[in-house]
């Protein structure tokens, strides 16, 4: 099946950037997104690209797309305590299982913040 | 204001029981979904359903089932049958263009 793969720990300093990095399988992915996970929270939808683009910013969030690698990764400038969650990335995938628009997700990527 | 809500937050469940998790939208979303997370698994499709009166399993039904009755709500009972409960349960609905919004979860532990 289809599967999306991500580093499980991520360690960074206050102030600096993060770099999440995912990879994917399936190369007709339409949609990929990132989601934030606080503990004992939900997850929370970040921000998604779309498959045609290769960059998307939103404020301190830069998505970065290279589908010939089937590359993601999620950049967070100037990392602030509160970017202390798991990260998660997910392709829309219709043979997921999950009917039209069903999601594959990676096994998320914790964010630890050192001061 | 719109969004999901799941409750309730924590659920204790002795062994042989059922017991069931609510999930509620006002999002008007067609779709919705149940996934169950567990330490280092990431999230695994349990049931999902594109359309009132319409379900289907994913991953993992094994042990559960859902119904479907109205677009609001989207009900999930974990059965005795389920030989491994203790997990977070998260419920989501999606958008036509498929992001998916997630509920706070419910945290199930069986004593």
């Amino acid at each position: 099946g289809e599967d999306v793969e991500q580093s499980l720990f991520l360690s960074v300093r206050e102030g600096d950037s993060s770099v999440i990095n995912c990879t994917y399988t399936d190369s007709s992915s339409t949609y990929l997104y990132w989601y934030k996970q606080e503990p004992g929270a939900g997850l929370q939808l970040l921000t998604y690209i779309f498959s045609n683009m290769d960059m998307k910013q939103d404020q301190r969030l830069t998505v970065l797309l290279n589908k010939k690698d089937k590359h993601l990764s999620l950049r967070i400038a100037d990392t602030q305590t509160g970017d202390s969650a798991i990260y998660f990335c997910a392709e829309r995938d219709p043979n997921s299982g999950g009917g039209a628009d069903g999601l594959t997700f990676g096994k998320g990527t914790h964010l630890i913040i050192q001061p | 204001d719109g969004g999901i809500t799941q409750s309730p937050k924590y659920l204790f469940r002795k062994e042989g029981q059922n017991v069931t998790l609510s999930c509620e939208q006002n999002l008007n979303h067609d779709a919705m979904y149940w996934y169950r997370q567990d330490p280092g698994q990431g999230l695994r499709l349990i049931y999902y359903s594109q359309i009132v009166n319409d379900f289907q399993k994913g991953d993992i039904a094994e042990g559960y089932s859902v119904s479907r009755e109205k677009k609001e709500s989207f009900p999930l009972t974990v059965t005795s049958a389920q030989k491994n409960p203790t997990a977070f349960y998260l419920c989501a609905s999606s958008t036509p263009t498929g992001e998916q919004f997630f509920g706070p979860g419910t945290r199930l532990t069986v004593l």
